[in-house]
């Protein structure tokens, strides 16, 4: 079964960080890119970061460019989302999901995973 | 980075059809046929239901379909079904590797 599976969030200062991790399982992780995707409290979805199969392609929603940073480990089969200087506007619900291609740049999300609750408060 | 827009709830009795709307502009939704629709139900994570505007992944029902014109892409469902009731985002590529979600769509089986 293709999925994937978040961990790492938690409740956090505001100026604080964490990392969040995502678990990939049946599929070849190494051949497919991936992203994150956050839901605040009540509210839709929202793209926050994804990234090139091989890593060395990263993008970013202006709203986190410079202090989110996206990355993975494919000998670990597992997609990280290091967050930094937090804000209350960053609590949300963050799933990780698998890029859908047919070839070239992503144009789906498939699956999700249940997500990881990130809150941010004093 | 504005959402797409997405009217906030569309409703319906068992067997109708309805359709959901996606508006963006022509640097998104009417610049690529890379539209996906995304079924949530409370508390669960967001489930692929259409991808590139208009196919159908394995195991979704005939019942739901997507097309777009211009810079509107839309989503029906025919044959309303009770588990039907949820929320709906598009999400269209933009360019530049980034992608916009819609505001979403409450539906309601009456």
């Amino acid at each position: 079964e293709v999925q994937v599976l978040e961990s790492g969030g938690g409740l956090v200062q505001p100026g604080g960080s964490l990392r969040l991790s995502c678990a990939a399982s049946g599929f070849s992780f190494t051949t497919n890119a991936m992203t994150w995707v956050r839901q605040a409290p009540g509210e839709g979805l929202e793209w926050v970061s994804g990234i090139n199969s091989g890593g060395d392609n990263t993008y970013y929603a202006d709203s986190v460019k410079g202090r989110f940073t996206i990355s993975r480990d494919n000998s670990k089969n597992t997609l990280y989302l290091q967050i930094n200087s937090l804000r209350a506007e960053d609590t949300a619900l963050y799933y990780c999901a698998k890029g859908g291609s047919v070839s070239g740049s992503v144009r789906w999300f498939d699956p999700w995973g249940q997500g990881t609750l990130v809150t941010v408060s004093s | 980075q504005s959402a797409l827009t997405q009217p906030a709830s569309v409703s319906g009795s068992p067997g109708q059809s309805i359709t959901i709307s996606c508006t963006g502009t022509s640097s998104d939704v009417g610049g690529y046929n890379y539209v996906s629709w995304y079924q949530q139900h409370p508390g669960k994570a967001p489930k692929l239901m259409i991808y590139d505007v208009s196919n159908r992944p394995s195991g979704i029902s005939n019942r739901f379909s997507g097309s777009k014109s211009g810079n509107t892409a839309s989503l029906t469902i025919s044959g309303l079904q009770a588990d039907d009731e949820a929320d709906y985002y598009c999400s269209s590529y933009r360019g530049r590797t980034t992608y916009v979600f819609g505001t979403g769509t409450k539906v309601t089986v009456l």
